[in-house]
């Protein structure tokens, strides 16, 4: 089946730096795909929608120039947490549909990616 | 490898009860996740399980046996609103999650 990967797993930074989380569908193409946050035991937050060629749409409160997202190919997606905070600290979890043909689209999640600031 | 196995669809009455099994192979474990997903919505958490055992809440309650490598998720009294994509994901040693790819279900009144 689809396959959607994340990178790296874990991430661990100094305050004021910046990371990239990538997103890849290893199988399939993907023309959008979403980004997550969550919190320890909590619901999947969305925080914007990632959109090839286009600019990305980001979700009531997510601060678009703090988290920057590149859909720069249809099978990769990078979200980059720009002057990371110990408050940005979290679990980011990506999705691609997987549109067919006459059917209705099938989500894959990534295995998320944990990030730690210090 | 690492895999979660689960049915791609299920059906069920209004007001009946429905078991969604999930049966998982991780690398380690540290718990086990119910997500419930309505079409164009994110996962709502619904359970997490890491000890043996039943936990419920409400009108759900989900079971776990590590021996077994199993998980379900228990539905109640179901009401229309219940129809939603159900996904069990694992955690594994490294903490990353692995996904199946959710059971649609599907309440007729």
């Amino acid at each position: 089946g689809a396959v959607v990967s994340q990178h790296p797993s874990w991430v661990i930074c100094k305050s004021g730096t910046s990371v990239k989380i990538e997103c890849r569908s290893l199988d399939f193409q993907a023309t959008t795909m979403f980004w997550y946050r969550q919190f320890p035991k909590q619901s999947l937050m969305l925080m914007a929608t990632s959109n090839e060629g286009s600019k990305a749409t980001y979700e009531q409160g997510v601060e678009k120039d703090k988290f920057l997202i590149n859909h720069a190919s249809l099978t990769l997606s990078t979200l980059t947490v720009t002057s990371a905070h110990p408050e940005d600290s979290s679990f980011y979890i990506c999705s691609a549909p997987e549109v067919e043909r006459g059917e209705s689209d099938t989500q894959y999640f990534g295995p998320g990616t944990r990030l730690t600031v210090l | 490898g690492q895999n979660i196995d689960q049915p791609t669809e299920m059906t069920a009455t209004e007001g009946a009860i429905v078991q969604i099994n999930c049966t998982y192979q991780t690398s380690g474990f540290n718990g086990l996740f119910w997500y419930q997903q309505h079409a164009g919505e994110a996962p709502t958490f619904l359970s997490y399980n890491v000890l043996d055992g039943l936990e419920e809440k409400g009108r759900f309650s989900s079971f776990l046996s590590r021996s077994k490598g199993y998980s379900y998720l228990l539905l109640k009294e179901l009401q229309m609103k219940d129809s939603a994509s159900y996904l069990c994901a694992g955690m594994d040693s490294n903490y990353q999650l692995i996904w199946g790819a959710g059971t649609k279900l599907i309440i007729k009144p």
